[in-house]
């Protein structure tokens, strides 16, 4: 059964810092890996999506990395600002031959970020 | 183009009651997938439906059921409420059925008192 851990649960940083938030998986056999942000009682905004194939993916100030083989993502976010304050959820989904997109879910990681 | 639409947006029940939540797709998707989110639990998948057929469940009680209708759009229907049920409910829906990026909608808060 895959899982997906976050670390660290919860990041508090001043603005302007660069920081990385970690993802890990356990089950390498995944079809992609996708990085969303919820802000508080809201829904899910997908950020970043990584195809297994894909070592990166980059959007703005945002970076994604994807290990497949070590079961690790990282997000990179560059230059922080107080509107990037959010919880940060990874998502893994399975293979092609699994029938089915389910994602499987890490709990996120809260960001805060200081003026 | 339109994101995801879900309705009702707030939900009060009370226990023993029954719930319908509603999911509109981005339109010209075809796959719809159901989420729990709740602060201990975290994100919970529910089900996955592509062209009106069910591809996965989650592991809920029988309680918890769903449907897709020839227009994409979907339904969730929660029998006999209980307090637990209490969670933000999120539908996703994405092109195929396999590893297409998801898009969620804004959920429905469903508190059960």
């Amino acid at each position: 059964k895959q899982e997906v851990t976050q670390i660290p649960a919860a990041l508090s940083v001043p603005e302007g810092e660069n920081l990385v938030l970690n993802c890990s998986f356990t089950d390498s056999a995944i079809y992609n890996l996708q990085w969303f942000r919820q802000d508080p009682g809201k829904g899910l905004t997908s950020l970043l999506l990584i195809q297994s194939s894909q070592r990166e993916q980059t959007s703005g100030r945002l970076n994604a990395s994807l290990d497949k083989s070590s079961g690790r993502s990282t997000l990179y976010i560059a230059a922080s600002q107080p509107g990037d304050s959010a919880t940060y959820l990874c998502a893994v989904s399975p293979t092609l031959g699994s029938g089915y997109s389910t994602l499987t879910f890490g709990k996120g990681t809260m960001l805060l970020v200081s003026p | 183009k339109a994101g995801v639409t879900q309705t009702p947006r707030y939900l009060i029940k009370t226990r023993g009651q029954q719930v319908t939540l509603s999911c509109s797709p981005i339109s010209g998707h075809r796959s719809v997938s159901w989420y729990q989110q709740t602060p201990g639990q975290g994100l919970q998948f529910l089900f996955e439906y592509f062209s009106e057929t069910q591809r996965n469940k989650g592991n809920f009680p029988g309680r918890f059921s769903g449907r897709q209708f020839s227009n994409s759009r979907s339904e969730m229907n929660v029998s006999t409420l209980e307090l637990g049920d209490s969670a933000l409910y999120l539908c996703a829906s994405s092109t195929g059925p396999t590893g297409a990026e998801a898009f969620f909608g804004q959920g429905t808060r469903l508190t059960v008192v």
